[in-house]
């Protein structure tokens, strides 16, 4: 089945640093892909979508200067957290669409822990 | 704006007894839902899915009914095991499969006690 690899699983870094996240569909194509958040004993909520070779589309409330999305290939997308703050910790994780049977396909996660 | 909401946050469920998980959606322009499993720490995983021009889908030890009249979903878990303790997430879409965004619900944590 199709399988989407994020990476790191985890990452801690200082206040003000930035740190990418990568998302990427291993066996098939992605020319859609997404990026939620995850707060603890919360739901996920769609930051953006990102689609290959265009700008991606951010939701409402979602700072496009913090949360920077390059989906520069079909199996790759990028989420940089830019200026990271302690608030921004959280857990990211990233879908693709796939079609077929399960036609969205999640990462496992990425936990963002900013100190 | 639209939304996609759980009757109920938690679920205690004997081992072997079936759970039922809700869902209540507003949009009613939504054509494709999806219910997904979700371990502490890991990403949603693929239970089941249905598409609005059915009321009903079986998979393997797991059911989703869909009520369109109310705007309802809900997981049918039959004869469920420990490995079923997770949160459950029903999400729903707007379109073609894979083409829209998908809205998620808030969640439903199910335990199952021995």
């Amino acid at each position: 089945g199709a399988v989407v690899s994020q990476h790191p699983s985890r990452v801690i870094c200082k206040s003000g640093t930035s740190v990418k996240i990568e998302c990427r569909s291993l066996d098939f194509q992605a020319t859609t892909m997404f990026w939620y958040r995850q707060f603890p004993k919360q739901s996920l909520m769609l930051m953006a979508t990102s689609n290959e070779g265009s700008k991606a589309t951010y939701e409402q409330g979602v700072e496009k200067d913090k949360f920077l999305i390059n989906h520069a290939s079909l199996t790759l997308s990028t989420l940089t957290v830019t200026s990271a703050h302690p608030e921004d910790s959280s857990f990211y994780i990233c879908s693709a669409v796939t079609g077929g049977q399960y036609g969205y396909t999640f990462g496992s996660g990425t936990r963002l822990t900013v100190v | 704006g639209e939304s996609v909401g759980l009757h109920l946050p938690t679920l205690s469920v004997q081992e072997g007894d079936n759970s039922i998980i809700n869902c209540a959606y507003s949009n009613s322009a939504s054509d494709y839902f999806i219910w997904y499993k979700q371990e502490s720490g890991k990403g949603p995983q693929f239970i089941i899915d249905i598409r609005s021009n059915m009321d009903k889908r079986q998979g393997q030890r797991v059911t989703v009914l869909l009520n369109k009249t109310v705007k309802h979903l809900s997981l049918q878990i039959a004869a469920t095991q420990p490995g079923d303790s997770a949160v459950y997430f029903c999400a729903e879409g707007t379109g073609l499969q894979g083409a829209q965004k998908l809205v998620f619900g808030q969640g439903t944590r199910l335990t199952i006690n021995p």
